[in-house]
């Protein structure tokens, strides 16, 4: 049984530019979590979906940053227009039922 | 103030020794989560837990809900322990999926 998966793991875009960041849960896992590890700071949450529903983004900036969990498919986070204080480490994470939450690899997105 | 406090933030020990690292928090919550960040950034989820005491293998996980502390306890560390260490919680107020982590606890245990 797969882990979660996140892709791609290393990520390099220009100011300006539009970034995707993938999150595979573990297989028959419907909840997903992303987090994001600014540099020498801890994991801060940005949102919680279930299977095509938004559950909680108190966590997300406003503007520029979107999330989803489609039916089919992995669940997304796009950042618009990045600028370089959005290079960090985004986590996924994934659970079963709202429990223990099973982390991906992250990716390390780099804006120059 | 931090809704979660650990301490100590920097802990160095020798291989065998026993060691604790513990959390405090403010808010009234309904989980709380040991967290383990390997050096090369990968997260691994080693207890949840909401009451009592949590075994697994050598590590041993406490809580007292009435005095919103948690420890963490290593017994016979061993460098490959060397990491941060993580506690979150899930606060009632807020979805469970929304967690709110402490700074972490970086252990490193020399041979």
């Amino acid at each position: 049984n797969a882990g979660v998966m996140q892709n791609p793991r290393h990520l390099v875009r220009r100011r300006g530019q539009e970034a995707r960041l993938r999150c595979s849960p573990m297989k028959g896992h419907s909840h997903v979590y992303w987090y994001r590890q600014l540099p020498e700071e801890g994991l801060k949450f940005m949102v919680y979906l279930q299977k095509e529903n938004i559950i909680d983004e108190s966590g997300m900036p406003k503007e520029r940053f979107s999330a989803e969990f489609p039916k089919e498919g992995p669940s997304i986070l796009r950042i618009q227009q990045v600028v370089r204080g959005d290079s960090a480490a985004y986590f996924c994470a994934s659970s079963l039922s709202g429990d223990t939450q099973y982390f991906g690899p992250g990716t390390r997105l780099t804006v120059l | 103030k931090n809704e979660v406090e650990q301490s100590p933030q920097n802990l160095t020990a020798q291989e065998g020794e026993f060691i604790t690292i513990n959390c405090s928090y403010s808010v009234g919550i309904s989980a709380l989560h040991w967290l383990q960040q390997h050096p090369g950034g990968g997260i691994v989820s080693l207890f949840m837990l909401s009451s009592g005491k949590k075994k697994h293998g050598r590590l041993i996980a406490t809580i007292n809900i009435q005095e919103k502390h948690s420890s963490l306890h290593i017994t016979a560390s061993h460098p490959r322990d060397s990491a941060v260490y993580i506690c979150a919680v899930t606060w009632r107020r807020r979805s469970q999926g929304n967690l709110i982590f402490g700074k972490g606890t970086k252990l490193s245990v020399k041979p």
